[in-house]
């Protein structure tokens, strides 16, 4: 079963910030919040994770809400070449981990 | 360097055909995987092989035939597959799979889309 909810499509008008949230009610203590995304017909690309605290690199940043139970991706300045599917994964650290995928958000940045 | 590279990126087979996919990577990584994916769907995980070792085989059928020569290298071998076996196949790699308190990011390659005729 999927442990993460994303709404299936969103737009966002290129140069804002794109906001994706994903719900995670279920989220246990050990596992982290991962976010992968996916242009059309390529491999998953690696975006960010975190665990209980905010995370930011060059790509996006990633906020936790302080119950753990959803959180937000955010792409800073949204350019044409970030539309892609967006897919929140929870994981467990640890021994014997596989990523969780969720369904995914088809984000479409608009002209 | 996070590359993964895979080839052939697109192979078209019959269902009587021995065709294999490869997989490659040179970061040092010493866990590989091997996913299936279908079209609108998230990936799925197949095969899992930490320090050359198959570690996980998420009970695939037997006409998908995985192979690690070494630590850099990934094969899928394929005999007598079925049209629904169709797909886009996606290889990743990670530093290691598992440590106890540890956590280490899964780097996919391009993908090979495979069409079963």
């Amino acid at each position: 079963d999927a442990k993460t909810t994303q709404p299936p499509s969103m737009d966002c008008a290129e140069g804002r910030a794109a906001n994706l949230p994903c719900n995670h009610s279920t989220i246990s203590g050990n596992e982290y919040v991962y976010w992968y995304r996916q242009i059309h017909s390529q491999g998953p690309q690696y975006i960010i994770h975190g665990l209980k605290n905010n995370e930011t690199n060059e790509m996006a940043s990633l906020i936790i809400t302080e119950d753990r139970k959803s959180s937000t991706l955010i792409l800073p300045h949204a350019t044409l070449r970030d539309t892609a599917v967006y897919y929140c994964i929870v994981r467990v650290g640890g021994s014997n981990y596989q990523l969780i995928w969720g369904a995914g958000t088809k984000l479409i940045i608009k002209p | 360097d996070t590359e993964v590279t895979q080839t052939p990126k697109h192979l078209v087979m019959g269902m009587t055909n021995k065709k294999s996919l490869k997989c490659e990577q040179h970061m040092g990584h010493r866990a590989m995987y091997w996913y299936k994916q279908k079209a609108k769907k998230p990936p799925e995980l197949m095969f899992v092989y930490s320090y050359e070792k198959l570690s996980i085989n998420e009970s695939v059928p037997s006409r998908f035939s995985p192979e690690c020569p070494n630590s850099s290298l990934l094969n899928l071998h394929l005999h007598a597959l079925q049209p629904e076996d169709s797909a886009l196949y996606l290889c990743a790699s990670s530093q290691v799979w598992t440590m106890a308190g540890g956590i280490y990011t899964q780097y996919f390659g391009p993908g090979t889309r495979l069409t079963v005729l």
